[in-house]
């Protein structure tokens, strides 16, 4: 049974970098089948794809967060990380870290972590 | 970037009713690639259909998708309790990949 776990700070303040963990477990993030992602959902919002990464360390960031955004493959290879810097109030949000099919399916999101709120305030 | 248009923003119905739910992409992207996920409060988004009219693996037959190039519906034949919840679609034929904003149905 594959399970992801976001953890991190729940409280950063403006201005300073938000730093999330994903914890995998029952599946190997090395695994050529499957890209690792963030996605967030601020306050009864929608969701929003953040980026994702590759077995192979690629990664795709969306365009209007690129310039704040780092997600990568920790040496454990059982964990991936998102950073997001600069941040501001409007990045408050829900961040979740998901399991991305590759192949034909590529995009779809297959297991999700439960998502951890992070507030940006000070 | 695609922009996903999902209707009504709310559904009220009572249990053992018929759901119709639309998502709407302002231009038509590859083939069928469209996914519909269920919310419930406070809980990860569960992936029930992908490629527009595949069931996930566990998937009520309840569940059903279709439609193609700009526009698709989510059809919940027979409404269970457990089926209140918000339904979001998402494309992934054209980054970046983009969700609607969500439908949610309500329990009349």
């Amino acid at each position: 049974q594959v399970q992801l776990q976001e953890s991190g700070p729940g409280l950063v303040k403006p201005s300073q970098t938000l730093s999330l963990t994903c914890t995998v477990s029952g599946d190997s993030i090395s695994s050529r089948d499957y890209y690792w992602s963030w996605i967030r959902q601020p306050p009864g919002k929608g969701l929003e794809l953040i980026g994702y990464i590759s077995y192979t360390g690629n990664t795709y960031y969306i365009p209007s967060l690129k310039s704040r955004v780092t997600i990568s493959v920790e040496t454990s290879k059982i964990q991936f990380s998102l950073n997001l810097s600069s941040v501001t109030a409007a990045d408050t949000a829900v961040y979740f870290c998901g399991r991305v099919r590759s192949g034909y399916e590529w995009g779809v999101v297959d297991y999700w972590g439960q998502g951890i709120l992070v507030t940006v305030s000070s | 970037e695609i922009v996903l248009t999902q209707s009504p923003d709310t559904l009220s119905l009572s249990p053992g009713e018929r759901a119709t739910l639309s998502c709407r992409a302002s231009q038509s992207f590859s083939n069928t690639f469209l996914a519909w996920y269920q919310q419930k409060p406070g809980q990860a988004p569960r992936l029930l259909i992908f490629g527009a009219s595949s069931r996930a693996t566990g998937v009520p037959d309840r569940f059903s998708g279709s439609g193609s190039g700009t526009d698709f519906t989510l059809t919940i034949s027979r409404l269970e309790p457990e089926d209140f919840a918000v339904y979001y679609c998402q494309q992934y034929g054209s980054s970046p990949w983009t969700f609607g904003q969500g439908t949610k149905v309500e329990i009349k």
